[in-house]
């Protein structure tokens, strides 16, 4: 069936230096839609940022990711991290066939001074 | 924009206890969702509803009920809390039905079974 992994349970990183969260799919469908939640705490998940085209970077509030079919990931990238970053980040997958959409299991992003 | 309102923010119930969770949306969507969220295992569906009267599982509805009446309402039941239960549960909602549509999430009712 259809999966999300998130191969990163915690990343601690030092304010300024880039982030890379990891996240890859696996799906029978030919046009996945791939999302990023994200969830700082005590709050609600939100939407970060979203995309369904193969090769396109989608960018939305610093972080940037693109969709790359080939090797079914959807890696979450910042070019220097802010202390107001550290949240649970949550990788999602879609399609509008489903119902449903299927989370990874998250990756808290810690950012020290 | 709209709103998306879970009752109540806190439950705590007894082992065995039938609990049941509120939740409203005024964003006119058709539909709704409820997940769990548990530390370390990401959040998990467990029924999902694409319009009023309609009920379709998730992947973890053993153990709950759902009910929606209204367009507006999705009813969660835990048919039997589980001693030492604790966890997060998130209502969400979506314009359409299908997983491509963008979920608003609700601020969760969190559960405390003794």
């Amino acid at each position: 069936g259809d999966s999300v992994t998130q191969t990163e349970g915690l990343v601690t990183l030092t304010e300024g230096l880039p982030v890379m969260l990891n996240c890859t799919y696996q799906t029978i469908y030919s046009n996945p839609f791939l999302f990023w939640y994200v969830q700082h705490l005590n709050e609600s998940p939100r939407l970060l940022l979203k995309s369904f085209t193969d090769n396109k970077r989608t960018e939305h509030q610093g972080f940037h990711a693109t969709l790359h079919k080939s090797s079914s990931s959807f890696h979450l990238q910042k070019s220097s991290a802010q202390l107001s970053d550290s949240a649970l980040y949550y990788c999602a997958l879609g399609d509008y066939n489903q119902g449903k959409l299927i989370f990874g299991q998250g990756t808290k992003l810690s950012i020290k001074p | 924009g709209g709103i998306i309102t879970q009752t109540p923010k806190f439950l705590i119930g007894q082992e065995g206890q039938k609990l049941t969770l509120k939740c409203q949306q005024n964003f006119n969507h058709d539909t709704m969702y409820w997940y769990r969220q548990d530390s370390g295992k990401g959040l998990r569906l467990i029924y999902y509803s694409i319009t009023e009267n309609d009920l379709q599982k998730g992947d973890l509805s053993e153990g709950y009920d759902a009910s929606r009446e209204k367009k507006s309402s999705f009813s969660l039941t835990v048919t039997s809390a589980q001693k030492n239960e604790m966890a997060v549960f998130l209502c969400a909602s979506s314009i359409l039905g299908g997983s491509a549509e963008t979920l608003y999430f609700g601020s969760g009712t969190r559960l405390t079974v003794l």
